[in-house]
């Protein structure tokens, strides 16, 4: 099975603070996503990456970097802490023939304050 | 309006019988369609997708897909109180990034 390993289960950073998320997939897979899940918002996409070095926005990337510098990790900044990025953060990984059969770590829930 | 939008809920249905789980999407070049189920603090776990019109059948679930009407849904047969999550829809135009609809919450009533 894949394993996306997130480094941490709960943060808790203050305003203005640049805080990095970490994601970790050892399947070799060459796409990776980050997205954030807010109630009554759902899953929305921030950034994500098909290959090493590449990164594309989606549809919230404001206040928010990436970097992929090895395959398998996909590291998501937030420069400038603020209180509006207090939410679950989610990693997900796929590849292969199953198109958008994404496997989630387990998540970052952020609180700034 | 919504890309993928979902009933919210919460569903509530008795244990055993057929719960029934509906999403619409807006989006008419979309090509993949997929479900995930999420436990209360957990990460989403995929559960079933479909890419052709019609029923796709996998143990007590079933994914239905209506490409014309832009609908698809996912039928839970014989439902247990172990199916009580939130069954996120989610859809691609096949580039592998997907949209999600913003869950809906169902309840199985021993």
């Amino acid at each position: 099975d894949v394993k996306v390993t997130q480094s941490s289960r709960y943060l808790v950073k203050r305003t203005g603070e640049k805080v990095f998320l970490e994601c970790v997939q050892d399947m070799d897979h060459e796409n990776m996503f980050w997205y954030r899940q807010d109630p009554g918002l759902g899953l929305r996409l921030i950034y994500f990456s098909y290959d090493v070095k590449m990164k594309e926005k989606g549809d919230i990337p404001e206040g928010y970097s990436v970097s992929r510098e090895k395959k398998e990790r996909f590291s998501l900044i937030l420069e400038s802490a603020s209180t509006n990025q207090t939410s679950m953060y989610l990693c997900a990984t796929t590849g292969g023939y199953m198109v958008g059969g994404y496997t989630f770590g387990s998540g970052t829930r952020l609180t700034v304050v | 309006q919504k890309e993928v939008e979902q009933n919210s809920g919460p569903l509530s249905v008795p244990e055993g019988a057929i719960a029934s789980l509906n999403c619409t999407y807006s989006d008419r070049g979309s090509q993949s369609f997929f479900w995930y189920r999420q436990y209360s603090g957990k990460s989403p776990e995929l559960i079933m997708f479909i890419y052709s019109n019609g029923d796709k059948e996998d143990g007590r679930f079933t994914a239905q897909l209506n490409k014309a009407s832009q609908y698809v849904s996912l039928l839970i047969r014989d439902s247990q109180p172990s199916d009580s999550a939130t069954y996120l829809c989610a859809v691609s135009r096949g580039n592998e990034k997907l949209t999600f609809g913003t869950g809906t919450r169902l309840t199985i009533i021993p």
